[in-house]
């Protein structure tokens, strides 16, 4: 499978613990997003990379994460001090350049309780 | 980005063909539209994109408007797995893809 993969796909953790999804895109692909998605709404755009450089970080990204991506290949996302509005699934995607079709993942669901 | 304004849902008939619209009345001459899809539990998937001319391709055709104002999603024959939620993205510059909350399609048997 050539694809975006995540893992895990589900995390049940309690509240104040730490977490660390991953995302492993699509091998060529130069640009990485992170996206933020709850139930009944949209996918939120949280961050992008371009190779290994990250470039723009959304409002929504609070102090309590932070996204790497080593050696431009696959990213993580962590989250720090978990808080029950922290509940969502975290999508990853890429592609190859802007302007081109985004490949998605199929998520990581983050339940804190 | 331009903002979109999408009906929040739709019905159709299996084998149908379905027409969904787009509004992007503050669209610039760079941003380029695009149309996801998100079926149950799964992520999104690229549907189709395009800038000025219409678009078609394997899964769907886009008509883009003249003054490219707004633009509609054509599904030729609607089948059960196209039930899903589908996202218009009207962005240039960086691209960024933003959604929505999208239309939701309904299709029945």
């Amino acid at each position: 499978d050539t694809g975006v993969s995540q893992d895990p796909r589900h995390k049940i953790t309690k509240r104040g613990q730490n977490v660390t999804f991953r995302c492993d895109p699509i091998s060529e692909h130069n640009r990485l997003y992170w996206y933020r998605q709850t139930l009944g709404q949209g996918p939120e755009f949280l961050t992008y990379f371009q190779n290994e450089a990250q470039l723009e970080k959304s409002r929504l990204l609070s102090d309590r994460f932070s996204a790497e991506r080593p050696k431009g290949s696959f990213s993580t996302l962590e989250i720090q001090r978990t808080e029950q509005g922290d509940s969502a699934m975290y999508l990853c995607a890429s592609s190859l350049r802007a302007n081109t079709e985004a490949f998605f993942g199929q998520g990581t669901r983050l339940t804190v309780v | 980005d331009a903002k979109t304004t999408q009906p929040n849902s739709m019905e159709s008939n299996e084998e149908e063909p379905v027409h969904l619209p787009c509004n992007h009345s503050t669209i610039s001459g760079t941003d380029y539209i695009h149309w996801y899809r998100q079926l149950p539990s799964q992520g999104p998937e690229y549907v189709i994109h395009g800038l000025t001319s219409n678009v078609n391709n394997r899964m769907a055709s886009l008509a883009i408007a003249e003054d490219r104002k707004s633009s509609t999603l054509i599904l030729h024959r609607a089948t059960l797995r196209d039930a899903a939620v589908y996202y218009c993205i009207a962005s240039g510059g960086s691209y960024i893809p933003t959604f929505g909350r999208g239309t939701s399609l309904i299709v029945h048997p």
